[in-house]
């Protein structure tokens, strides 16, 4: 059961142009979303962050919207620069009993950036 | 230093070894993780340390085992591995209590089993 999903395994974009990366989720639980980068060969690099309690967080040409009602967020990139191609990932956090926290991940959404 | 570091890189092993992989970090962080990735698919959680004590066990099989030596090493060991479990194993630290749950994740080890 795939709690967080990246509908769109890649999307191309031209520079300069806005990307624009989605992710539902179905667990009406999880209390913050963050948005994580990966390059080959890399572990993935946290990128942008939202509480569930705001519908918009903003950290220079990274923007996340988050939706409660719909169970979705996007990840807006403007401008897009061919630095921005990587792998990005969609994640949500959950308590589990006895208090601890899980980040449940996304498959992955392939950005690839056209000079 | 913002960094987790894994070793090896990458790791051949036949169903009957014994092997070990590694991760150190040195921000502090008090909770440490063990996640699996195969390819196309997500990271998924197997093991958590906080304070260097075992918190959540995924249901991850007994042939790999977790153990963290001091607040700034995690280990996983492994033994008679199949070859479903080639896959990369990221590890990951953490602050503990704050709100913002920023995983700091090593590169991993790409791990082959024959």
């Amino acid at each position: 059961d795939q709690q967080v999903k990246q509908n769109s395994p890649s999307l191309s974009v031209q520079e300069g142009r806005i990307s624009i990366l989605n992710c539902d989720y179905t667990n009406s639980m999880f209390d913050y979303f963050l948005w994580y980068k990966k390059y080959p060969a890399e572990g993935p690099t946290f990128l942008i962050s939202i509480s569930s309690i705001k519908d918009k967080n903003e950290d220079g040409r990274f923007t996340v919207f988050l939706n409660k009602s719909a169970k979705h967020l996007s990840l807006h990139i403007v401008p897009s620069q061919p630095g921005d191609s990587a792998v990005y990932f969609c994640a949500a956090r959950g308590v589990l009993s006895g208090g601890y926290q899980k980040v449940t991940f996304g498959i992955g959404t392939k950005l690839q950036v056209i000079p | 230093d913002t960094e987790v570091t894994q070793t090896p890189k990458h790791l051949v092993m036949g169903m009957t070894n014994k092997k070990s992989l590694k991760c150190e970090q040195h921000m502090g962080h008090r909770a440490m993780y063990w996640y699996k990735q195969k390819a196309k698919k997500p990271p998924e959680l197997m093991f958590v340390y906080s304070y260097e004590k075992l918190s959540i066990n995924e249901s991850v099989p007994s042939r790999f085992s977790p153990e963290c030596p001091n607040s700034s090493l995690l280990n996983l060991h492994l033994h008679a591995l199949q070859p479903e479990d080639s896959a990369l194993y990221l590890c990951a630290s953490s602050p503990l209590g704050g709100a913002n749950e920023k995983l700091f994740f090593g590169s991993g080890t790409q791990l082959s089993v024959l």
